[in-house]
This record gives structure tokens, C-alpha cells and sequence, in this order.
């Protein structure tokens, strides 16, 4: 059972370039969401979903889109990279229900030159 | 947003137990606390959660104050590895946002 997998672990991109961060989850879980975390600060909500075909914003989603056609990925995307993008990002997803814990992935460190 | 307000570092010796307070007045009723960490250079791991009464699992205690405003994450024994970021936060609406503050950063004492 690998849980919630992200990858690349590790990017480096020029601005302007795009990229799509990829998280997969075997739980069957339906809510799924990405989280920033900038350097000595805690994590930022960007986007969620609730199942397939459902997404939403959080806290800073401008500059990243999401889309959910499956239950297992939640692909993050990156139209134009921004230095300002620079930051690790996380996965996370749950049942939904509000007594559910969150599982995250790894992490990918991510850096815009 | 449901704000959570925690202290941002303590520290505790080894092999001592360790209070980590979280103040959340803005609770509603129905609203879930969770707790999770964070080791050095690696994502958020779940500690444990509760609504209204104690909680102990083979990680940590939860203690939740009778008007719910208030908890407190308890590491029976503290231990090195026990050394990385606490998050206290509340599952709000349909608990499909959960919102993360700096935390506390325990440090143990060898």
C-alpha cells in the first residue's frame, strides 16, 4: 500500500516554464488536496477537490490549476513558472469526513530560477 | 478560515513529558480537532484527533478543555525523534479544509 505518492521529488525550472506536479493515492480516498509550505512557515492551502470532477480553491491558487478525472490523481499545474512559486509542495488526501486524518505524500521541492 | 493559535517553540528534556498548548476559541460545535507533525524534510504525519473528550493513542494524549477552546497535545515521554513541528488544527464545514499555521517547533534536550 504506497499511500500517497508524488513525484518528481526534486524540479528545477526557468520562469515562464510549466510543469504538472503529479500525486497519486491507492486509499480510494475522495478529497485530495495541494499545500504549499515556504521556508520557516507553515503549510498553505492552494487547491482541493472533493472527488472526481470536483475542484476548488483554497488560500493561494492563483498561478496553479487543478483537475480531478480520476479518484487516484490530482495533477498540479504551473502555467508560468514564478520565482515566487519557488517553495515545496505537498499532497494530501482523506476520506472527507471531518474525523478522517489527512495522509501526505512526500513532498516535491520545487525551485524557479 | 478557523484560526488556531500555538506558541511558536518549546523545548523539553529527554525522556520528559511534554504539554503542547493549542488555543482555538473560535471552535464550533461540530468541529474536530486534529494534530499532526512534521519531521525535518519530510511531509505532515497524523498524531491524533478528537471532538470533545481525551484521546490517547500509542503516539500522544489529547486533552480538550470542557468549552473546547483550548487543547493539549501530550508526549508522555519525549524522546529525540519526538524533536519537529506540531500543528494543532480544526476540521471545519465538511472537513474538507483543513488550514495549517506555523505550529510549534519542540526541540528535546539530550
Amino acid at each position: 500500500n504506497a499511500g500517497v505518492t508524488q513525484t518528481p521529488k526534486f524540479q528545477v525550472l526557468k520562469t515562464g516554464q510549466s510543469m504538472t506536479l503529479q500525486c497519486a493515492q491507492d486509499m480510494n480516498h475522495e478529497y485530495m488536496s495541494w499545500y504549499r509550505q515556504d521556508p520557516g512557515m507553515g503549510l498553505r492551502l492552494i487547491h482541493y477537490s472533493v472527488g472526481a470532477g470536483i475542484t476548488d480553491q483554497g488560500e493561494v491558487p492563483n498561478g496553479y490549476n487543478v483537475s480531478r478525472s480520476t479518484t487516484e490523481d490530482f495533477p498540479l499545474r504551473l502555467l508560468s513558472a514564478a520565482p515566487s512559486q519557488t517553495s515545496v509542495y505537498f499532497c494530501a488526501s482523506s476520506t472527507g469526513q471531518k474525523n478522517s486524518p489527512l495522509h501526505f505524500g512526500n513532498g516535491t521541492r520545487l525551485t524557479v530560477t | 478560515d478557523a484560526k488556531t493559535t500555538q506558541p511558536n517553540s518549546m523545548e523539553s528534556n529527554e525522556e520528559e513529558p511534554v504539554h503542547l498548548p493549542c488555543n482555538h476559541s473560535t471552535i464550533s460545535g461540530t468541529d474536530y480537532i486534529h494534530w499532526y507533525r512534521q519531521l525535518p524534510s519530510q511531509g505532515p504525519e497524523y498524531v491524533i484527533h478528537g471532538l470533545t473528550s481525551n484521546v490517547n493513542n500509542r503516539m500522544a494524549s489529547l486533552a480538550i478543555a470542557e468549552d473546547r477552546k483550548s487543547s493539549t497535545l501530550i508526549l508522555h515521554r519525549a524522546t529525540l525523534r519526538d524533536a519537529a513541528v506540531y500543528y494543532c488544527i480544526l476540521s471545519v464545514d465538511t472537513g474538507n479544509q483543513f488550514y495549517f499555521g506555523t505550529g510549534t517547533s519542540l526541540t528535546v534536550i539530550p
